[in-house]
C-alpha cells in the first residue's frame, strides 16, 4: 500500500515553456503532499506543502508564481514550472501523506527536468 | 528550527565490510519522528526506517541496523556484511510532529561499496 506515482520521469523542455508534474497516490486519499527538488549530489529540499482545497504554502526563497501547485483532488497535486529556464533543471520529488495520518513516508520515482 | 547533519560525505568500502553511517540532529520538539532513506542511482527514495522519539531501543532487519540515541542526538546507521546492491546515497531525516511530516534532510552520504 501507500503508493506515489509521478508522471514524467524525465522531460526536457526549451527554455520559456512551462512544464506540469503530477503526484498522484494511487491507492490512498492525500490531504497532503509535499514538493521536493534535488540539485545534483545535494540534498532535497522542501519547495511547498500541498493542501488539497487550498492553497500550497512555499518554502522561504521559492517564487510560488514560478511554480504553480495545485491540490485539487485527494489523490493528485500538480507542479508546475512556469516559464522554464536552465537553472530551473533538477530533480523535482513529491512525497504524499495519507489522510488518515501518516508520516509523510511515501514518495514519488521523481522527475528530471532538463531545460534547454 | 530543525538541523540533520551527516558529516560522512562519500565512504567506500569493499564488499562484505560492515559500515556505519552518522546521523546527528537537532530540533526543540519533544516529539518528532527521525527517518533513513536509500537513494539509488535512478532517484527514487527507498523507505529505510522510522523512528519516534519516545522508542529509544535499537532496531535490526536483516543486514541493516540502527542505533538511536537520544542523549547525543545521534541516530546511526549500520550496514553489515555490504553488497554492491548497498551502493547508493543515504539520507538521514527528521520530521516535525503531526500527520503533515515536512521533513527536513541531511546532505546525505553516498556509500560505494565494490568487489
Amino acid at each position: 500500500g501507500a503508493v506515489v506515482s509521478q508522471h514524467p520521469s524525465r522531460v526536457i523542455c526549451k527554455s520559456g515553456t512551462s512544464v506540469k508534474i503530477e503526484c498522484r497516490s494511487l491507492d490512498f486519499q492525500a490531504t497532503t503532499m509535499f514538493w521536493y527538488r534535488q540539485f545534483p549530489k545535494q540534498s532535497l529540499m522542501l519547495m511547498a506543502t500541498s493542501n488539497e482545497g487550498s492553497k500550497a504554502t512555499y518554502e522561504q526563497g521559492v517564487e510560488k508564481d514560478k511554480f504553480l501547485i495545485n491540490h485539487a483532488s485527494l489523490t493528485l497535486s500538480t507542479l508546475t514550472v512556469t516559464s522554464a529556464h536552465p537553472e530551473d533543471s533538477s530533480f523535482y520529488i513529491c512525497s504524499a501523506s495519507p489522510r488518515t495520518g501518516g508520516y509523510g513516508y511515501t514518495f514519488g520515482s521523481g522527475t528530471r527536468l532538463t531545460v534547454v | 528550527a530543525q538541523k540533520v547533519t551527516q558529516a560522512q560525505t562519500e565512504i567506500s568500502v569493499v564488499e562484505k565490510e560492515d559500515v556505519t553511517l552518522d546521523c546527528v540532529y537537532e530540533t526543540r520538539d519533544t516529539t518528532y519522528y527521525l527517518f533513513w532513506y536509500k537513494q539509488p542511482p535512478s532517484g527514487e527514495l527507498v523507505f529505510l526506517i522510522r523512528r519516534n522519539s519516545f522508542d529509544e531501543q535499537n532496531e535490526i532487519s536483516g543486514r541493516y541496523s540502527w542505533n538511536f540515541q537520544k542523549s547525543t542526538s545521534s541516530f546511526n546507521f549500520t550496514i553489515t556484511a555490504s553488497q554492491v546492491v548497498d551502493s547508493a546515497v543515504y539520507f538521514c531525516a527528521l520530521s516535525e510532529p503531526g500527520t503533515a511530516s515536512k521533513l527536513t534532510f541531511g546532505t546525505g552520504t553516498r556509500l560505494q561499496v565494490t568487489l
